[in-house]
Parts: structure tokens; C-alpha cells; sequence
């Protein structure tokens, strides 16, 4: 089966541009999640759905950022009026949390799409 | 305030010289710890989930071990093809158990020279 795919790969967008970002999870994952990786950095968590409900966004930076998942599966990540500190690898990952306390919560990523910003 | 920090910041190796990574935590509501391993221009890649202070997950060359505090990743006689970031994350449970999110650390660049 396919992993997560995400578009565009590469972005670049000039300062106060809006862009959307792209992620297709594994099909019949519940949850999915959008990172920010900066340069030599680990991933930042921004939010998280499972299924269409946006469960935690206390990651997103500011209220430029906005994320949704309308039908539980295919997810958008906009991001208005970009600043250069958007500058940065916007990750997607999916995971099927089973039952149970000791489930694997493993996530699966895709490729990132790199976004810069002139 | 949750944080997760990896030490070293950068490793080299020869091949076959084995050695540990380190991922030291201080978070609240810890519901797992995880290792992925990531690849220059890739998203990382899954390698183990511990759950509880003394618990241990092999794979091939790599073993991961949890105490209350920190996990430790060891590779045994690693391989060039072994070179890559390592990111540890723990998972945290919010106290409404539906918001979740995950922690990642730094990483840790492993180069293993041939």
C-alpha cells in the first residue's frame, strides 16, 4: 500500500503570499498530524485530527496557520500573508492508534514539503 | 514546560565501533517513547515505542531502553548505511484524553565511516 504523500514538494512563496500544503494519509488511518522541522531541528508539533475533528492545535504559531481534514482523510495546511520565519519542512504523518494503554501510537511520515519564503 | 533533549548533538563512528545515543525527558503525563530514525530530505521513519522503565526493543543493530528519566539507544557494530538522525519523541496524553500531541528532540547525527 502507499505511504503518506504530500504536495507540493517544494514551495516557494514570496512574503505575504498564502499557501496551501497537501497531505493524503494512509487510507484508514484515524489520526494525523502536521510538524514544523527547522534546519537541524526535530520536528515541532502544530495539530492533530483524528478523524475530522481537530483535536489539538496548540502548535500552531500564530493565527496565520490553519489546518483542516473535512472528510477524515485528506488534510490542508494554509498558512496566510507568510512571513520568512515560515521558512521551514512542513511534515505530515498518519497513525491508526489501536486499544488499549500499551497500543502503538507509531506514526507514519511523509516526505515534507519545503517552503521557503523570499 | 515538556522538553526533550538528545546528546550527542553529532556522532562519528568507525564501522563496527559501538557506542550509545542519549534522550533525556521532562514531561507530564508520559504515554510512550519513541525512536525514529531520519534520512536527509525524508519525513523519519519509525524504529520503536517503550512504554515502561525497563522495558527493551531490538531491531537488527539497534537497542532501545527506557528508565524513568531517559532511553538510551544503542548500536552495535554499526554500518555506514547505519548513518542518519536519530529523534526520539514522547508522546503526551492530555488530561481530557482525547488531545494528544508529541515532543521530539533535537536528534542526533550519526555519520559511521567505513
Amino acid at each position: 500500500g502507499a505511504g503518506v504523500s504530500q504536495s507540493p514538494r517544494y514551495k516557494v512563496a514570496k512574503r505575504g503570499q498564502d499557501v496551501a500544503l497537501r497531505c493524503d494519509p494512509i487510507s484508514g488511518h484515524v489520526s494525523l498530524f502536521w510538524y514544523q522541522q527547522a534546519l537541524g531541528q526535530g520536528p515541532e508539533f502544530l495539530t492533530y485530527f483524528q478523524n475530522e475533528a481537530q483535536l489539538d492545535k496548540s502548535g500552531l504559531p500564530s493565527d496565520r496557520f490553519f489546518a483542516e481534514r473535512p472528510e477524515g482523510s485528506v488534510s490542508t495546511l494554509k498558512i496566510q500573508r507568510t512571513q520568512q520565519e515560515d521558512s521551514a519542512v512542513y511534515l505530515c504523518a498518519s497513525s491508526f492508534p489501536g486499544q488499549g494503554p500499551t497500543s502503538s501510537y507509531e506514526q507514519y511520515f511523509g516526505p515534507g514539503t519545503r517552503l521557503t519564503v523570499t | 514546560e515538556d522538553q526533550v533533549t538528545q546528546s550527542p548533538e553529532a556522532l562519528r563512528l568507525q564501522e563496527g565501533e559501538s557506542s550509545s545515543l542519549n534522550c533525556s525527558y521532562t514531561v507530564s503525563g508520559l504515554r510512550g517513547l519513541f525512536w525514529y530514525r531520519q534520512d536527509p530530505g525524508k519525513g523519519p521513519e519509525f524504529l520503536f515505542t517503550l512504554y515502561s522503565a525497563g522495558e527493551e526493543k531490538e531491531k537488527e543493530r539497534l537497542k532501545a531502553t527506557l528508565t524513568k528519566k531517559e532511553s538510551f539507544l544503542h548500536i552495535t557494530a554499526p554500518k555506514p548505511e547505519d548513518s542518519a538522525t536519530y529523534l526520539c519523541a514522547v508522546r503526551i496524553l492530555h488530561r481530557d484524553n482525547y488531545g494528544q500531541n508529541f515532543v521530539f528532540g533535537p536528534g542526533t547525527r550519526l555519520s559511521v565511516l567505513p
